[in-house]
Protein backbone atom coordinates (compact mmCIF):
# COMPACT_ATOMS: atom_id res chain seq x y z
CA UNK A 1 0.00 0.00 0.00
CA UNK A 2 1.26 3.15 -0.82
CA UNK A 3 1.82 5.87 2.31
CA UNK A 4 0.15 8.39 0.54
CA UNK A 5 -2.71 7.48 -2.08
CA UNK A 6 -4.84 10.16 -4.67
CA UNK A 7 -6.89 9.51 -6.96
CA UNK A 8 -4.77 10.54 -10.78
CA UNK A 9 -7.40 11.85 -12.63
CA UNK A 10 -7.59 13.79 -14.39
CA UNK A 11 -10.86 16.14 -13.24
CA UNK A 12 -12.47 18.15 -16.10
CA UNK A 13 -14.71 20.44 -14.60
CA UNK A 14 -16.23 23.82 -16.53
CA UNK A 15 -15.51 27.11 -15.02
CA UNK A 16 -17.52 27.89 -11.53
CA UNK A 17 -17.85 23.85 -10.71
CA UNK A 18 -16.90 23.25 -7.06
CA UNK A 19 -14.19 20.41 -7.55
CA UNK A 20 -13.26 18.15 -4.22
CA UNK A 21 -9.77 16.21 -3.96
CA UNK A 22 -9.15 13.26 -1.38
CA UNK A 23 -6.43 11.71 -0.03
CA UNK A 24 -5.84 9.01 2.05
CA UNK A 25 -2.21 8.20 4.30
CA UNK A 26 -1.32 4.76 5.80
CA UNK A 27 1.18 5.68 8.98
CA UNK A 28 -1.07 7.52 11.79
CA UNK A 29 1.86 8.58 13.54
CA UNK A 30 2.08 11.44 10.63
CA UNK A 31 2.14 14.81 12.31
CA UNK A 32 1.61 17.74 9.70
CA UNK A 33 -0.28 17.84 6.33
CA UNK A 34 -0.18 19.83 3.27
CA UNK A 35 -1.45 20.68 -0.15
CA UNK A 36 1.22 21.35 -2.60
CA UNK A 37 0.31 22.42 -6.71
CA UNK A 38 2.21 21.63 -9.33
CA UNK A 39 1.56 23.34 -12.60
CA UNK A 40 3.03 21.42 -15.84
CA UNK A 41 6.83 21.16 -16.24
CA UNK A 42 6.84 23.33 -13.38
CA UNK A 43 7.94 22.95 -9.69
CA UNK A 44 5.55 21.93 -6.77
CA UNK A 45 4.74 25.25 -4.44
CA UNK A 46 2.87 24.64 -1.15
CA UNK A 47 -0.92 25.65 -1.49
CA UNK A 48 -2.19 25.79 1.73
CA UNK A 49 -1.24 23.38 5.20
CA UNK A 50 -3.90 21.08 6.80
CA UNK A 51 -4.71 21.62 10.15
CA UNK A 52 -6.98 19.79 12.50
CA UNK A 53 -9.84 21.98 13.09
CA UNK A 54 -10.17 22.52 9.06
CA UNK A 55 -8.93 25.78 7.56
CA UNK A 56 -9.76 27.80 4.76
CA UNK A 57 -7.35 30.01 1.87
CA UNK A 58 -10.36 32.06 -0.28
CA UNK A 59 -11.49 29.43 -2.77
CA UNK A 60 -9.51 26.67 -1.00
CA UNK A 61 -10.73 24.72 2.15
CA UNK A 62 -8.68 21.67 3.46
CA UNK A 63 -10.20 19.23 5.93
CA UNK A 64 -8.22 16.62 7.88
CA UNK A 65 -9.60 13.51 9.58
CA UNK A 66 -6.91 11.60 11.99
CA UNK A 67 -9.46 8.89 12.73
CA UNK A 68 -9.76 7.96 9.20
CA UNK A 69 -6.48 8.91 8.15
CA UNK A 70 -7.92 11.36 5.18
CA UNK A 71 -7.23 14.53 3.87
CA UNK A 72 -9.21 16.28 1.22
CA UNK A 73 -8.95 19.67 -0.62
CA UNK A 74 -12.13 21.53 -1.87
CA UNK A 75 -11.97 24.49 -4.63
CA UNK A 76 -15.03 26.48 -5.06
CA UNK A 77 -16.32 28.56 -8.20
CA UNK A 78 -12.91 27.14 -10.38
CA UNK A 79 -10.89 29.24 -12.61
CA UNK A 80 -9.09 28.21 -15.68
CA UNK A 81 -6.14 28.77 -13.55
CA UNK A 82 -6.73 26.30 -11.15
CA UNK A 83 -5.93 23.85 -13.64
CA UNK A 84 -2.64 22.03 -12.40
CA UNK A 85 -1.70 19.07 -10.25
CA UNK A 86 -2.11 18.79 -6.74
CA UNK A 87 -0.12 16.67 -4.38
CA UNK A 88 -1.30 15.42 -1.04
CA UNK A 89 1.46 16.02 1.34
CA UNK A 90 2.44 13.82 4.76
CA UNK A 91 5.08 14.96 6.76
CA UNK A 92 5.92 11.30 8.63
CA UNK A 93 6.93 9.75 11.65
CA UNK A 94 10.50 9.69 10.36
CA UNK A 95 10.90 13.29 9.54
CA UNK A 96 10.67 13.47 5.77
CA UNK A 97 7.78 14.65 3.23
CA UNK A 98 6.17 11.87 1.50
CA UNK A 99 4.39 12.87 -1.92
CA UNK A 100 1.03 11.38 -3.27
CA UNK A 101 1.02 10.85 -6.84
CA UNK A 102 -1.18 13.98 -7.34
CA UNK A 103 -4.68 14.70 -9.06
CA UNK A 104 -4.54 16.45 -12.18
CA UNK A 105 -7.24 19.02 -12.31
CA UNK A 106 -8.21 20.53 -15.59
CA UNK A 107 -10.63 23.86 -15.95
CA UNK A 108 -12.46 24.00 -19.21
CA UNK A 109 -14.22 27.59 -20.62
CA UNK B 1 15.72 37.19 -6.89
CA UNK B 2 15.35 33.82 -7.47
CA UNK B 3 15.15 31.89 -4.22
CA UNK B 4 15.96 27.77 -4.71
CA UNK B 5 18.09 27.94 -8.64
CA UNK B 6 19.57 24.77 -10.20
CA UNK B 7 21.78 24.16 -13.12
CA UNK B 8 21.51 22.64 -15.43
CA UNK B 9 17.88 22.77 -16.27
CA UNK B 10 18.14 20.85 -19.05
CA UNK B 11 21.17 17.71 -18.87
CA UNK B 12 21.41 15.03 -21.86
CA UNK B 13 23.73 12.57 -22.02
CA UNK B 14 25.24 8.95 -22.33
CA UNK B 15 24.96 6.03 -20.04
CA UNK B 16 27.99 5.17 -18.39
CA UNK B 17 28.63 9.16 -17.97
CA UNK B 18 29.49 11.02 -14.59
CA UNK B 19 27.76 14.46 -14.64
CA UNK B 20 26.76 17.03 -11.42
CA UNK B 21 23.58 19.10 -10.83
CA UNK B 22 24.19 22.51 -8.65
CA UNK B 23 21.53 24.08 -6.69
CA UNK B 24 21.96 27.27 -4.59
CA UNK B 25 19.42 29.00 -2.29
CA UNK B 26 19.44 32.59 -1.06
CA UNK B 27 16.78 32.85 1.71
CA UNK B 28 19.09 31.77 4.31
CA UNK B 29 17.21 28.07 5.13
CA UNK B 30 18.91 26.02 6.88
CA UNK B 31 17.93 22.55 4.90
CA UNK B 32 18.15 21.29 2.13
CA UNK B 33 16.74 18.35 -0.09
CA UNK B 34 17.13 16.60 -3.33
CA UNK B 35 13.82 14.97 -4.57
CA UNK B 36 13.49 12.82 -7.90
CA UNK B 37 10.29 13.05 -9.97
CA UNK B 38 9.73 10.30 -12.15
CA UNK B 39 7.74 9.64 -15.26
CA UNK B 40 4.70 8.66 -12.99
CA UNK B 41 5.18 11.85 -11.33
CA UNK B 42 5.92 10.32 -7.97
CA UNK B 43 7.82 13.22 -5.75
CA UNK B 44 10.40 10.90 -3.76
CA UNK B 45 13.32 11.95 -1.14
CA UNK B 46 16.88 11.39 -1.91
CA UNK B 47 18.71 12.92 0.47
CA UNK B 48 18.34 16.06 3.01
CA UNK B 49 21.20 18.16 4.41
CA UNK B 50 20.98 20.24 7.65
CA UNK B 51 24.01 23.51 8.24
CA UNK B 52 25.84 21.00 5.83
CA UNK B 53 24.80 17.90 7.82
CA UNK B 54 23.47 14.70 5.96
CA UNK B 55 20.46 14.01 7.91
CA UNK B 56 18.32 11.83 5.39
CA UNK B 57 19.70 9.01 3.25
CA UNK B 58 16.86 7.39 1.20
CA UNK B 59 18.18 3.90 -0.33
CA UNK B 60 19.53 5.89 -2.86
CA UNK B 61 22.02 3.99 -5.51
CA UNK B 62 25.76 5.08 -4.12
CA UNK B 63 26.26 6.35 -7.36
CA UNK B 64 24.95 9.44 -5.97
CA UNK B 65 26.49 11.37 -4.07
CA UNK B 66 25.49 14.62 -2.55
CA UNK B 67 27.89 17.89 -1.48
CA UNK B 68 27.01 20.48 0.70
CA UNK B 69 30.13 22.89 0.63
CA UNK B 70 28.04 25.74 2.60
CA UNK B 71 23.88 25.56 4.09
CA UNK B 72 23.74 27.56 1.00
CA UNK B 73 24.32 25.08 -1.62
CA UNK B 74 23.90 20.88 -2.20
CA UNK B 75 24.85 20.00 -4.90
CA UNK B 76 24.45 16.15 -6.61
CA UNK B 77 26.79 14.31 -8.41
CA UNK B 78 25.92 11.14 -10.57
CA UNK B 79 28.16 8.49 -11.31
CA UNK B 80 27.91 5.88 -14.26
CA UNK B 81 24.38 7.35 -15.39
CA UNK B 82 21.81 4.63 -16.08
CA UNK B 83 18.89 4.81 -18.07
CA UNK B 84 16.98 4.78 -15.24
CA UNK B 85 18.20 7.72 -13.70
CA UNK B 86 15.98 9.63 -16.41
CA UNK B 87 13.88 11.93 -14.46
CA UNK B 88 13.28 15.40 -13.14
CA UNK B 89 15.82 16.48 -10.31
CA UNK B 90 14.20 18.95 -8.29
CA UNK B 91 16.06 20.73 -5.14
CA UNK B 92 14.55 22.31 -2.25
CA UNK B 93 15.37 24.04 0.99
CA UNK B 94 13.36 24.74 4.19
CA UNK B 95 14.21 27.04 7.10
CA UNK B 96 14.19 24.16 9.34
CA UNK B 97 14.40 19.87 9.09
CA UNK B 98 11.82 18.24 8.11
CA UNK B 99 11.07 16.73 11.73
CA UNK B 100 9.74 20.69 12.73
CA UNK B 101 6.13 20.26 12.21
CA UNK B 102 4.50 22.64 9.54
CA UNK B 103 7.45 23.92 7.68
CA UNK B 104 7.36 24.94 4.14
CA UNK B 105 9.80 23.45 1.42
CA UNK B 106 10.75 25.95 -1.96
CA UNK B 107 11.29 23.87 -4.89
CA UNK B 108 13.58 24.67 -7.50
CA UNK B 109 13.03 25.00 -10.81
CA UNK B 110 13.84 21.42 -11.84
CA UNK B 111 16.91 19.48 -13.61
CA UNK B 112 14.90 17.15 -16.45
CA UNK B 113 17.85 14.61 -16.92
CA UNK B 114 17.86 12.14 -20.04
CA UNK B 115 20.31 9.51 -20.19
CA UNK B 116 20.49 7.86 -23.11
Amino acid sequence: RKEVEQDPGPFNVPEGATVAFNCTYSNSASQSFFWYRQDCRKEPKLLMSVYSSGNEDGRFTAQLNRASQYISLLIRDSKLSDSATYLCVVNSSRGKLIFGQGTELSVKP
Amino acid sequence: DTAVSQTPKYLVTQMGNDKSIKCEQNLGHDTMYWYKQDSKKFLKIMFSYNNKELIINETVPNRFSPKSPDKAHLNLHINSLELGDSAVYFCASSQLPTGSGYNEQFFGPGTRLTVL
